[in-house]
């Protein structure tokens, strides 16, 4: 069945600490995002993909990178540069026309300890 | 700056009944809304999408309305069961296009009563 992998399923991360979290689709997908949950919040977009080796910053990209070498995986890497880590990520996945529902991954928990 | 709102308390209805749930915006042109369900601990779920040149969708008990001059958005659960508690999402295409990602609301928590 087609959909999006993300892994691992929870994650904790020492101060001062980079992790990467993985995200694998195997829809053909152009685009890829990633959005970030914290609780009784709206999801809020970190970083998206158009296409192979390109993307951009969404509304809150400050303390996160990203890469696109190929068009299955978009993983993201929480730095240490980002204040407050612990949350809820997801990423998601759709044709690059647009205008179609939005597949989403079950979600990486991320927490500082 | 865009605005998303949607009911932030969460709303109960009796099994059997009509659940209607409210997406209101501001400053956006958006070309087409969608709506998602989400589980706890759980990703979002694809529901429906309504473009802006239409005014109602339907699939099975769902029924969306997109009305582009109130800036509104009404989802519709008719014969409502306990299986359809959630949290439900209303996402707004981020530009006219939508490919540059969707911006959601704070999702209404829908408990369905037995």
């Amino acid at each position: 069945d087609g959909g999006i992998t993300q892994s691992p399923k929870y994650l904790f991360r020492k101060e001062g600490q980079n992790v990467t979290l993985s995200c694998e689709q195997n829809l053909n997908h152009d685009a890829m995002y990633w959005y970030r949950q914290d609780p009784g919040q709206g999801l809020r977009l970190i970083y998206y993909s158009q296409i192979v080796n390109d993307f951009q910053k969404g509304d809150i990209a400050e303390g996160y990178s990203v890469s696109r070498e190929k068009k299955e995986s978009f993983p993201l890497t929480v730095t240490s540069a980002q204040k407050n880590p612990t949350a809820f990520y997801l990423c998601a996945s759709n044709s690059r026309l647009g205008n179609y529902g939005y597949t989403f991954g079950s979600g990486t928990r991320l927490t500082v300890v | 700056s865009q605005k998303i709102e949607q009911n932030s308390e969460a709303l109960n209805i009796q099994e059997g009944k009509t659940a209607t749930l409210t997406c209101n915006y501001t400053n956006y042109s958006p070309a087409y809304l969608q709506w998602y369900r989400q589980d706890p601990g759980r990703g979002p779920v694809f529901l429906l999408l309504i473009r802006e040149n239409e005014k109602e969708k339907r699939k099975e008990r769902l029924k969306v309305t997109f009305d582009t001059t109130l800036k509104q958005s009404l989802f519709h659960i008719t014969a409502s069961q306990p299986a359809d508690s959630a949290t439900y999402l209303c996402a707004l295409s981020r530009s006219g296009g939508g490919a540059d990602g969707l911006t959601f609301g704070k999702g209404t928590h829908l408990i369905i009563q037995p």
